[in-house]
């Protein structure tokens, strides 16, 4: 798996876009870019994913670099029920390894 | 469909006492996977199976066994509890490499004392 690099913590306010960043410098051609985020004390929740392209689901955006070192997810109009941990992962999808992650707070 | 499912939620250990916790999955994933996570860290890889009647180990195995006789059930085996393994304990499956992202389970709450 890649070392992925990520801030501790955010802040955003409600109603704004979350732009929530992640190091990968040392992925490999073939391994993907996961976010995931985990809601308290819930399990992980799987959010979306990557490979070379930017990619958009119903929940969010991720935007990777043309040289794939870095990735940005994008939660286009924050609330407050998307305050969580959010973890970027760089690997395949059947061997997860989780880092801290980012701590995003939505204020109101 | 109930995806998967942990029991107990919660449980309290005395040191040197063992217990089981279950993982069973309705969705036929080929995949499971034990993690646990300790306070304000990451999720850690315990044990993993891609399949029936095949586990192997992750990053933190020690102290646990695990096995997979069913595509459903993944027990995890605690035998000789550790405070060091109090921590919250997460199962999670995947349909295969080609499948989207993990489903978890809610997890269980361990304490040893």
């Amino acid at each position: 798996d890649a070392k992925t690099t990520q801030p501790t913590s955010m802040d955003c306010a409600e109603g704004r876009a979350a732009n929530l960043p992640c190091n990968h410098s040392t992925i490999s051609g073939n391994e993907y870019v996961y976010w995931y985020r985990q809601i308290h004390s819930q399990g992980p929740q799987y959010i979306i994913h990557g490979l070379k392209n930017n990619e958009t689901n119903e929940m969010a955006s991720l935007i990777i670099t043309e040289d794939r070192k870095s990735s940005t997810l994008i939660l286009p109009h924050a609330t407050l029920r998307d305050t969580a941990v959010y973890y970027c992962i760089g690997g395949y999808n059947n061997d997860m390894r989780f880092g801290a992650g980012t701590r995003l707070t939505v204020k109101p | 469909n109930a995806g998967v499912t942990q029991t107990p939620k919660f449980r309290i250990l005395k040191i040197g006492q063992s217990m089981t916790l279950q993982c069973t999955q309705d969705m036929n994933h080929n995949y499971m996977y034990w993690y646990r996570q300790d306070p304000g860290m990451g999720l850690k890889l315990i044990y993993y199976s891609v399949g029936a009647g095949i586990t192997d180990k992750g990053e933190v195995p020690n102290g646990y066994n695990v096995s997979r006789s069913t595509t459903e059930d993944f027990p995890l085996r605690l035998e000789l509890a550790a405070p060091s393994q109090t921590s919250v304990y997460f199962c999670a499956s995947l349909q295969g490499t080609g499948a989207l992202g993990y489903t978890f389970g809610s997890g269980t709450r361990l304490t040893v004392v």
